[in-house]
């Protein structure tokens, strides 16, 4: 069963700077996705970015960008240039995705989540 | 707009009510998912589909019951075997192939026990 892991129960940070949030998984199968979404106080769940296993570098979207480090299992989120509208919960998540008989499988793994604040 | 619809929003129901919440998607998406998030919790899943005629039961299962009888359509019965059911539900689904690997979510429907 693959199991994944948010350590920071809550993060703070002004406005305008940077801020990590940890993610590690554990899983013995070598093809799969990893994912953060957002889900902000209107509940929606909001695709931030996603990281196949089998790229080596770094997915990143606009001031989003994501450290995997394979080996160790961990995939991290970094925020640049934190705005306000970045106050959020957020969640890691793992899938592995395969083909079979034509049909496309795959399930999402949540972990617990981190509550961010971005402070003016 | 392309996008999945949840209904209602807001449900109340009393005790040892069956209630059905309904997802509804034009994506044209094969797989769909119904997941459940208590107060301050991730999301854990309940049931999903991964084509027409077929589910598979998710994490939590029991106490709910789903259908799949059209491509579009995936509601879920929260029955009044589930003893603790007041909580946020998200309806998602994946698209096919290549384009797959990536789980979209509807906006959610909140059911309280009255």
């Amino acid at each position: 069963a693959q199991t994944v892991t948010q350590s920071q129960p809550e993060m703070s940070v002004q406005e305008a700077e940077t801020v990590t949030l940890s993610c590690t998984y554990d899983t013995s199968e070598n093809n799969y996705y990893l994912f953060w979404y957002k889900q902000p106080p209107s509940r929606q769940m909001i695709l931030v970015i996603r990281q196949e296993a089998y790229k080596q570098q770094n997915a990143t979207e606009n001031r989003f960008s994501v450290n995997f480090q394979k080996a160790a299992k961990s995939f991290s989120l970094k925020i640049s240039d934190s705005q306000l509208g970045d106050t959020a919960m957020y969640f890691c998540a793992f899938m592995i995705s395969f083909n079979a008989g034509g049909t496309s499988y795959g399930k999402l793994t949540f972990g617990q989540g981190t509550i961010l604040t971005v402070h003016p | 707009d392309g996008g999945i619809t949840q209904s209602p929003k807001y449900l109340f129901r009393k005790e040892g009510q069956n209630v059905t919440l309904s997802c509804e998607q034009n994506l044209n998406h094969d797989a769909m998912y119904w997941y459940r998030q208590d107060p301050g919790q991730g999301l854990r899943l309940i049931y999903y589909s991964q084509i027409v005629n077929d589910f598979q039961k998710g994490d939590i299962a029991e106490g709910y019951s789903v259908s799949r009888e059209k491509k579009e359509s995936f509601p879920l019965t929260v029955t009044s075997a589930q003893k603790n059911p007041t909580a946020f539900y998200l309806c998602a689904s994946r698209g096919p192939g290549n384009s797959g690997n990536t789980i979209y979510f509807g906006e959610g429907s909140w059911l309280t026990v009255v």
